[in-house]
């Protein structure tokens, strides 16, 4: 267990649902992450979040809508995704500019688009 | 922009015995974190290991190692003693200490399989 929880575990969902991915940690991190991990693919940094503002959009496509209430929480809304938007999200949470420098991760979202 | 290799998909190693993990990385900065992780079939990626690219002496943590050669830019692992609960995926990545640029997040490589046999 790393702090940080991942909910749900798993989601299928069709090409025309909207459905949210929830993220929350309680480490007192101030920055969080969503990263993609494909199969045979580096993970990709798609958003960053430091004290509750967006950072970083690594160019992620429209359909994916982040949103960061207060710095335990981070969500992913999804609407009209494609089938190659199936993966693992994971998030994660850290505190730059401190001592502590690794990243903690949840446990990911494992999500296929039909 | 800074970028991760690892060169090695799978590797094997009998239960005991010790297996060294490849990776090596480009960046124009001086100062910088390295980090390998762990992420078994669980999907939770777990700190395995930290080394900060200012210290000189490599980092340990029990029974992992890192050979760090910063003017090499290669930061490879070893696992002694190798146990069936060190089967996963092991990811090496890159963090910049100039946190006003990439707010702390992590480049990956693309990880090594590790397979343990009894």
């Amino acid at each position: 267990e790393t702090g940080v929880t991942q909910t749900p575990r798993h989601l299928v969902m069709g090409m025309t649902n909207k459905k949210s991915l929830k993220c929350e940690q309680h480490l007192g991190h101030n920055a969080m992450y969503w990263y993609k991990q494909s199969a045979k693919k580096p993970l990709e940094l798609m958003f960053v979040y430091n004290f509750k503002e967006q950072t970083e959009n690594n160019s992620v496509p429209s359909r994916f809508s982040p949103e960061c209430p207060n710095s335990s929480h981070l969500f992913l809304h999804l609407h009209t995704l494609q089938p190659e938007d199936s993966a693992l999200y994971l998030c994660a949470s850290s505190a730059p500019g401190t001592e502590n420098t690794e990243a903690f991760f949840g446990q990911g979202t494992r999500l296929t688009v039909v | 922009a800074q970028t991760v290799t690892q060169s090695q998909p799978e590797m094997s190693v009998q239960e005991a015995e010790t297996v060294t993990l490849s990776c090596t990385y480009d960046t124009s900065e001086s100062d910088y974190y390295l980090f390998w992780y762990k992420q078994p079939p669980s999907r939770q990626m777990i700190l395995v290991i930290r080394q900060e690219a200012y210290k000189q002496q490599n980092a340990t943590e029990n029974r992992f190692s890192v050979n760090f050669q910063k003017a090499a830019k290669s930061f490879s692992l070893k696992i002694s003693d190798s146990q069936l609960g060190d089967a996963a995926m092991y990811f090496c990545a890159y963090r910049s200490a100039w946190d006003g640029g990439s707010q702390g997040n992590l480049i990956f490589g693309k990880g090594t399989k590790l397979s343990v046999k009894p």
